[in-house]
């Protein structure tokens, strides 16, 4: 079945670094989404990319539809202390609704 | 607007009792979803429903699972008999049709469930 391999699998850092992070799959997706997880919630969608090389910002955050549609990177700028937490992609195939996730990537900001 | 609202918030049980998970979807949302997440296996699609009808049960462990949505606005995700391996952070989420175009979904708060 699909997979995603989301990398890396944790990240310490320290405040006002730059962040990335990437996912890959060995299929083809339509629409490649960025996730926050916070402790005890559940996944906030921050990105959403349609169109294979699309480049989106968020505020801090950007992320890129991979132009083969197999990856997609998102990259946190001047990371602070509350962009602590778990990071999933997900990517959605042809036909369906199907989402799959990332296998997620911590995030530790130290101030 | 409310999001995605999931209950039991907590739930701790023992071995052999039956489980039922609740979830309503966002309001004129007509895609559903339920996912379990552990930390060895991450976020695993379970089930998803499109207008009430179960469209892709593929994730669905095993025969003691099983998913409702008898309405537009109310799902259930029911365990019998569950087993300690069950435990685990459970989410539904819910999107529009154009969700399965944009993809975006919205999750629920989960229901974290122990089995003893």
């Amino acid at each position: 079945g699909q997979q995603l391999n989301q990398s890396p699998q944790s990240m310490f850092i320290q405040e006002g670094e730059d962040v990335s992070m990437n996912c890959t799959s060995s299929s083809i997706f339509n629409t490649w989404l960025w996730y926050k997880q916070d402790p005890g919630e559940g996944p906030v969608l921050l990105i959403a990319l349609y169109k294979a090389g699309e480049l989106t910002s968020n505020g801090r955050l950007t992320a890129q539809f991979g132009i083969t549609r197999k990856d997609s990177f998102l990259n946190i700028s001047a990371s602070i202390p509350s962009d602590v937490g778990i990071y999933f992609c997900a990517g959605r195939g042809t036909g369906g609704f199907k989402t799959i996730f990332g296998a997620g990537t911590r995030l530790f900001v130290k101030a | 607007d409310a999001g995605v609202i999931q209950s039991p918030r907590h739930e701790v049980t023992e071995m052999g009792q039956e489980v039922t998970l609740r979830c309503k979807p966002i309001s004129g949302h007509n895609s559903l979803f339920w996912y379990r997440q552990t930390m060895m296996r991450g976020l695993e699609l379970l089930i998803y429903f499109n207008n009430n009808v179960p469209i892709d049960d593929s994730g669905m462990p095993e025969d003691r699972f099983s998913a409702k949505m008898p309405n537009a606005s109310f799902s259930t995700l029911k365990i019998q008999p569950s087993e300690p391996r069950d435990s685990a952070v459970y989410f539904c989420a819910s999107s529009t049709s154009g969700g399965a175009i944009t993809g975006e979904l919205f999750f629920g708060e989960g229901s974290r469930l122990t089995v003893l």
